[in-house]
Parts: C-alpha cells; structure tokens; sequence
C-alpha cells in the first residue's frame, strides 16, 4: 500500500470560515509534508513533521497551522484564508526523515481549495 | 538556496519522436527525483536516482544523474500521447527533513 489520502478532494471557504484538511497513511512513514501548489506552478514546502514534530516551517503565515496528531494523521487547519490561498494542497509522506534510507516521497491527490 | 531549473518549459512534438528534459540545480545533492502530473491530478513518482552515473529506464522514459555537473536528464523515447503530462524534478536537501525543491515544471505536448 503506498497511498496517502487526503480529504476533502475540494473545498470551498469563505475568508471568516475555519475548516481542517486531512491527510492519512499507513505505509509506516516517518516524515510527513503539506506543499501548496498554485495553478501552473511547482510545489511549494510548506511544513515538515518528522517523528510527529514540526520540523520545518517555510515562513508560512499563521492562518494556516498544521498538526499531527499520531505517526499517520496530518492536518491542517486553516483560518481566516485569503482569496490568493486558493491552490491545491498536496499531503506526501516518506519513510525516513533523516533521509538515510529510502527517501522517496509519496503524494496524496490533493485538496483543491477555493477561498471566496 | 538550492535552485532547480528545467528545461525546456514547454515541449510539443510528434508520437514517435525521441526528446530529452534537462533538470540542472545549484547545489551538491545526490538524491533526484522526478515526477509526472496530470492537469488536476497529484504527483507520480517516476524515479528516484540516488547515486553519481545512476540510470534508470521504465517503458519510453529513461533518468540520468550526473552529481559532478549538477545535472539529470529525462528521455522520452518514440513519444506515445499518453506521455502527454507535466513533467518535475526534484532536489532533497537533508536539515533534520528532507525537503524537496522543485524545478519549474516542462509541460509536454504529444501530438498524433
């Protein structure tokens, strides 16, 4: 099984909403990711968790905070957006944080968020 | 900061051409990834090249590293329109997690 889900698959907000993106695996992996994808544009890091501890934070703004409950679960919460937040939110995971070992890291589909 | 660029941005060309993708980046990395995305859809993992001189081939696409110039190619081989996708590469820098950054993206085009 080499699936990272994500939920919901598209979400639209208003700017004053609170709503939580999920991400879940079950592949045992150890680091987990949320990247921010804009419209014919790159991923962008946004947060690491290694171990179930933030590990890196790419000066992301604190309207968006992550949380990692347990070694499968990734959320992130999102509170007053702005319409230019808009973009898909991919979710990956990867076996070794250290990156030691097999490095490869595994997307999930994505949510496609609409601030309105 | 570690930069990844790709090129070209865009390729079009003819089912049954052969093209390379260039991926170069800025900083010593051993580790190179490429990905395939579908408009709308999320990133598939094509390759992992670990090592100086690693090559590895799956159907018509074919991935390089070479560590020493900081460049890795992807080769598409007799081109079929399901190849048709955005193509990326990806650089890992270890700081206590691996992160990946991203080239730009070459959004290939295959035409009948």
């Amino acid at each position: 099984d080499t699936e990272v889900t994500q939920t919901p698959k598209h979400l639209v907000m208003g700017m004053t909403n609170k709503k939580s993106l999920k991400c879940e695996q079950h592949m045992g992996h150890r680091a987990m990711y949320w990247y921010k994808q804009k419209a014919k544009k790159p991923p962008e890091l946004m947060f690491v968790y290694s171990y179930e501890k933030l590990s890196i934070n790419e000066s992301v703004p604190s309207r968006f905070s992550p949380e990692c409950p347990n070694s499968s679960l990734l959320n992130l919460h999102l509170h007053a957006l702005q319409p230019e937040d808009s973009a898909l939110y991919l979710c990956a995971s990867s076996q070794d944080p250290a990156g030691a070992q097999n490095t490869e890291a595994f997307f999930g589909q994505g949510t496609r968020l609409t601030v309105v | 900061e570690l930069k990844v660029e790709q090129n070209p941005l865009f390729l079009s060309m003819q089912e049954g051409k052969n093209y390379t993708i260039y991926c170069n980046y800025s900083t010593t990395s051993d580790r190179l990834y490429w990905y395939r995305q579908d408009p709308g859809k999320s990133l598939e993992s094509l390759f992992v090249l670990l090592s100086n001189g690693a090559v590895k081939q799956e159907g018509r696409l074919m991935a390089s590293l070479d560590t020493k110039a900081r460049l890795s190619t992807l080769h598409i081989t007799a081109a079929v329109h399901d190849l048709s996708a955005t193509y990326f590469c990806a650089v890992d820098r270890i700081q206590g997690a691996q992160k990946l950054v991203f080239g730009q993206g070459t959004r290939l085009t295959i035409n009948p």
